[in-house]
């Protein structure tokens, strides 16, 4: 496609269940970044993919929270044990390479019930 | 990253030009300054970036002061559907971007 795509753009889930989040970055683009925004608040950052190079997992909030990418394409978000807090809009974005501007898809909206 | 200051909100006429100013004293060398926007309930869009020269596209144009301390992206003729929150993001890469409050930018017919 020509952007990112997220899926599923929603998700209601009850507190304590795992959940996935995928995310299709655009063709050829080697970088790929996750962020989160709870209502209401700025974009944190979770973690970033650089081509083969160990992601970069700072953000990430706790242990229950992981990533994976399947060489340059699709990546998956898991939060393990889903928590009312975990609820937001959550962002993945990426880039041709390391300098230049991420684009951005439209988000999973997840909310934890 | 160095950090960045941006005053909350402004206001701008429909057609006229939005100039949306962004402080970054502490930026160093290698640091880049981005800008992206978050028009409601859309994920974040790129706009531009730049290191050191001014830079246009299709969307806006950035100006660098020559000290690199301050740059102000400009929308020449603002429409309505330019809305949004402004994000200026200093970086020395596109990754681990660091989105602050940004200003909030209204325009008005």
């Amino acid at each position: 496609g020509a952007g990112v795509s997220q899926s599923p753009s929603n998700k209601v889930t009850e507190k304590g269940k795992d959940v996935e989040l995928r995310c299709d970055p655009i063709s050829g683009h080697t970088a790929l970044y996750w962020y989160r925004q709870r209502l209401g608040q700025g974009l944190e950052f979770l973690i970033y993919f650089q081509g083969n190079s160990a992601p970069d997992k700072s953000g990430l909030p706790s242990d229950r929270f992981s990533a994976e990418r399947t060489g340059e394409s699709v990546s998956t978000l898991t939060i393990q044990r889903t928590q009312q807090e975990d609820s937001a809009v959550y962002l993945c974005a990426s880039s041709h390479d390391r300098v230049l501007g991420a684009f951005f898809g439209q988000g999973t909206r997840l909310t934890v019930v | 990253d160095a950090k960045t200051t941006q005053p909350p909100s402004m206001d701008c006429a429909e057609g006229r030009a939005a100039n949306l100013p962004c402080n970054h004293s502490t930026i160093s060398g290698n640091e880049y300054v981005y800008w992206y926007r978050q028009i409601h309930s859309q994920g974040p869009q790129y706009i531009i970036h730049g290191l050191k020269n001014n830079e246009t596209n299709e969307m806006a144009s950035l100006i660098i002061t020559e000290d690199r301390k301050s740059s102000t992206l400009i929308l020449p003729h603002a429409t309505l559907r330019d809305t949004a929150v402004y994000y200026c993001i200093v970086s020395g890469t596109a990754s681990k971007l660091t989105f602050g409050t940004g200003t909030r930018l209204q325009v008005t017919l």
